[in-house]
């Protein structure tokens, strides 16, 4: 069964580094996204990404994040310089071509650790 | 505003014994998810409803759209399936929108 992958599983930085999340997603879907969970509290939405461009972000989505497709199979969730707020479990998630009908499937999830 | 909201936010239960899971939320919805989380933080999807019912194996999501209602039921519990159960809905647009989860403990 197609899965969505994600790297690095667990990611430690430093306050005020550059992280690079990384997601591949389902081959043959079109829409992608990313969410957030801060330990203990629910799963955020952060951005959408459609056609090679955002159609979507929240307010958390600020100008610290940014997401790419850098090539025709990664999805990447950059934060410039991270806060101690950041620590988070990212979660990547892709969605079949046509919206109804199809499940977001999510990839295991990216635990990011600021210290 | 596009709100969520489950119950109970925790439940244990003895092996056997029939789960329910609640989930209401603001405003019409395009469609609901039923999620999965176990302790590593992975996130399964184990419904999707935009109306009526489900069935997988021992799992059945019913969701009423009148009511803004959606329930998810487990059969015979067992402790493999202690996990946090969420619910999620798409209020027309692409994104999800997230309850809080419901911790489910099922005690051998």
């Amino acid at each position: 069964e197609p899965e969505v992958t994600q790297t690095p599983s667990h990611q430690v930085t430093q306050m005020g580094q550059e992280v690079i999340l990384r997601c591949v997603p389902i081959s043959n879907h079109l829409y992608f996204y990313w969410y957030r969970q801060i330990l203990g509290q629910k799963v955020e939405f952060l951005v959408s990404f459609y056609n090679n461009e955002i159609s979507e972000k929240s307010e958390i989505f600020d100008d610290q994040f940014s997401v790419e497709r850098p090539d025709g199979s990664n999805f990447t969730l950059k934060i410039r310089s991270t806060k101690l707020e950041d620590s988070a479990m990212y979660f990547c998630a892709s969605l079949g071509p046509g919206l109804a009908g199809v499940e977001q499937y999510f990839g295991p999830g990216t635990r990011l650790t600021v210290t | 505003k596009n709100e969520v909201e489950q119950s109970p936010q925790n439940l244990t239960a003895q092996e056997g014994e029939f789960i329910t899971i609640n989930c209401s939320y603001s405003v019409g919805i395009s469609a609901l998810h039923w999620l999965q989380q176990h302790p590593g933080g992975g996130i399964v999807s184990l419904f999707m409803l935009s109306s009526g019912k489900k069935k997988h194996g021992r799992l059945i999501a019913t969701i009423n759209i009148q009511e803004k209602h959606s329930s998810l039921h487990i059969t015979a519990s067992h402790p493999r399936d202690s996990a946090v159960y969420i619910c999620a809905v798409r209020f027309g647009n692409e994104k999800l929108t997230f309850g809080t989860g419901t911790r489910l403990t099922i005690i051998p």
